[in-house]
């Protein structure tokens, strides 16, 4: 069946503007995880849905990163005046049963 | 974020040979999880494992839960040229719901 799906896989943007990233994830699964990839490291947590609710958002670096999932499908992680540092790769992933499953991701280049 | 510490950091071996890798953590998990990511891509994953002790294989691939919950395995047999990638180990925390990365392991396999 469709895996997780992620798009833009590519996106560039320049320093202060505003960007929106799309999830889908496998139908039927009820959590659904953002990360954030740095070159070289593991994906580190950013938040957590349970269906629409945002359960957990510790991870959010800064209040420029919002997320949502309003229906409990599919999912955006906005994040507003992007600064050169948030330039990574930004993860999705939904759940089963313990088993996470990850999309292709989104690269984020912010110039 | 927690990441969890995971050895060794990079491999270089003859197609052929057998590799372990391991990750441990100072905290006990109730889920592990092994992945591969290449490339552009997104993690792929291996092996769940939920049970301490637990011993699991997918193919060539084997993992262990560690006894103390707090560590993990990973072997490959028989290595070939496209086991080269990264990979990662995951716990799941106890609330259940945050998933935190190992540091990797670069893994070369030469012909």
């Amino acid at each position: 069946g469709a895996g997780v799906s992620q798009s833009p896989r590519y996106k560039v943007a320049k320093r202060g503007q505003d960007v929106a990233l799309r999830c889908d994830p496998i139908s039927g699964h009820v959590s659904l995880f953002w990360y954030q990839q740095a070159l070289g490291q593991g994906p580190e947590f950013l938040t957590y849905f349970q269906n629409e609710a945002q359960l957990d958002k510790s991870g959010l670096p800064s209040d420029r990163f919002f997320a949502e999932r309003p229906e409990g499908s599919v999912s955006t992680l906005k994040i507003q005046r992007t600064q050169q540092e948030d330039s990574a790769v930004y993860l999705c992933a939904s759940c089963t049963t313990g088993e996470q499953y990850f999309g292709p991701g989104t690269r984020l280049t912010v110039t | 974020g927690q990441q969890l510490n995971q050895s060794p950091q990079s491999m270089f071996i003859q197609e052929g040979e057998d590799v372990s890798m391991n990750c441990t953590s100072s905290s006990i998990f109730n889920t592990w999880l092994w992945y591969k990511q290449e490339p552009g891509e997104g993690p792929v994953l291996l092996i769940a494992l939920y049970k301490a002790g637990e011993l699991t294989s997918n193919g060539r691939l084997t993992a262990q839960f560690g006894i103390t919950r707090k560590d993990s395995f990973l072997n490959i047999s028989a290595s070939i040229p496209s086991d080269v990638g990264i990979y990662f180990c995951a716990g799941l925390s106890n609330t259940g719901n945050q998933f935190y990365f190992g540091t990797g392991t670069s893994l070369t396999v030469i012909p």
